[in-house]
């Protein structure tokens, strides 16, 4: 079964720090795809980025970069010169050929 | 299209009642998906849809909850006979194709059982 790991719950910086998030996975298929999204106050989730197991490029995004290792199975997320918008729960997200499993979230707080 | 859009926002009933919720996907996505977030976790995975046909259903989907989505249009969920443990905010999402492209969620409806 598919499974995602995000193991910091929180995290707090200062504007302007760098922060990672990181992300996980577990899964028996070599085709799969990974997802960051981003849910901030309001409580919609927001699209960030999406991934295909076939592509480990690393992306980036304005201030935002994504790391992809296939041989760590990690999926990890920076966010360069954080700021205080940024502050939201960030979710990693996995699907192999079904649903969509989420991880349970690092709650980023950006402090001015 | 304005999005994804769920109805009620927030909802609060009595233990035991009936409740229905409404998704509206975007207009072109033919798969939809139901999911329930509490405080604190990630989305849990109930349903899904590919057009009207209902493909998966989670584990945590028990019999008092039913969800349709006829015509492949708007889709409802139902949960009968609500208990405590269903309060939590339920997600809808959609998307174009395939399971693998990315899902777009509304902005939930939020439910209360006291």
């Amino acid at each position: 079964a598919q499974k995602v790991t995000q193991a910091q719950t929180e995290i707090s910086v200062v504007e302007k720090e760098d922060v990672t998030l990181d992300c996980v996975y577990e899964t028996r298929d070599t085709t799969y795809y990974l997802f960051w999204y981003k849910q901030p106050p309001s409580g919609e989730l927001v699209f960030l980025i999406r991934r295909n197991s076939f592509d480990e490029q690393n992306e980036i995004s304005g201030r935002y970069s994504w790391n992809f290792q296939k041989s760590t199975s990690s999926f990890n997320f920076t966010i360069t010169a954080s700021q205080v918008v940024d502050s939201a729960v960030y979710f990693c997200a996995l699907t192999e050929a079904l649903d969509m499993r989420f991880g349970a979230g690092t709650r980023l707080t950006v402090k001015p | 299209d304005t999005g994804v859009s769920q109805d009620p926002r927030h909802k609060i009933t009595k233990r035991g009642q009936n409740v229905t919720f409404r998704c509206d996907p975007i207009s072109e996505h033919n798969r939809l998906y139901w999911y329930r977030q509490t405080l604190g976790q990630g989305p849990e995975f109930l349903t899904y849809f590919q057009n009207e046909a209902q493909l998966e259903k989670s584990r945590l989907l028990s019999d008092r909850f039913s969800a349709e989505r006829p015509k492949g249009s708007f889709s409802t969920l139902e949960i009968q006979r609500t208990e405590q443990g269903d309060s939590a905010m339920y997600l809808c999402a959609s998307s174009l194709g395939s399971g693998r492209t990315e899902a777009f969620f509304g902005q939930g409806t939020r439910l209360t059982v006291v």
